[in-house]
């Protein structure tokens, strides 16, 4: 079963344009993670933020954390067609028998040239 | 590259069978986990080992099994395979034994069972 949930689930947007992307998750984490996967490719970790932190940035990339809401943020600024990519959530949960990292369903962008 | 290597890329077999997948973590980490994606389920965690003893535990199937070895390797097998295993299995390994940080990821085994 998944933690988190994206959205939009797809996103298309011209070049030079900002593309954001939400997550809400259910149950309290220990940090939430956002990733990226190209078509049939493996994910590469794109930033790490903290349930203690409230925002990240990282180049082009800006995450945002309302544990009040559950729910995560990620930016993308000025967006280029190399962007085009899923984009996941992850939410981690340590101690006790919650001990694991959940992906979410994804949000796939679209960067038009 | 993420330094993460997986064997083979694609394998395709017949219902009832049974598959190892291998992965090789990165250099110095320790952790190993394992990942299934498929287009209903999404990516569904299945199993963490660190240093050679399992860690954590998803929504693995009692039909799959999973180890790593004193070299750090690990594999994944799936035995009894039906339809459904069909799916993208990603190994990814981190430094860290608990908590989740950094995961470098695989670029996948795809499998399909016919």
């Amino acid at each position: 079963s998944q933690q988190g949930e994206e959205d939009p689930q797809a996103l298309s947007i011209q070049e030079g344009e900002n593309a954001t992307m939400n997550c809400s998750y259910k149950t309290s984490i220990n940090n939430l993670q956002w990733y990226r996967q190209n078509s049939g490719r493996g994910l590469v970790h794109l930033i790490l933020i903290r349930s203690n932190e409230r925002e990240k940035h990282s180049g082009r990339l800006r995450v945002t954390l309302d544990t009040s809401k559950k729910s995560s943020s990620l930016l993308i600024t000025a967006s280029r067609a190399a962007d085009t990519a899923s984009y996941f959530c992850a939410t981690v949960r340590t101690g006790g028998n919650n001990n694991d990292m959940r992906f979410g369903a994804g949000t796939r962008l679209t960067v038009k040239p | 590259d993420s330094g993460v290597t997986q064997t083979p890329k694609h394998l395709i077999t017949a219902t009832g069978q049974r598959v190892t997948l291998r992965c090789s973590p990165r250099s110095g980490d320790l952790s190993v986990y394992w990942y299934q994606q498929s287009l209903d389920q999404g990516l569904q965690f299945l199993i963490q080992y660190y240093n050679g003893e399992e860690r954590a535990k998803g929504n693995i199937l009692e039909r799959f099994s999973a180890q790593q070895f004193p070299d750090l390797h690990s594999e994944l097998n799936l035995s009894s395979l039906e339809l459904g295993d069909s799916a993208l299995y990603f190994c990814a390994s981190s430094v860290r034994d608990r908590g989740f940080g950094e995961l470098f990821f695989g670029e996948g085994s795809r499998l399909t069972v016919l």
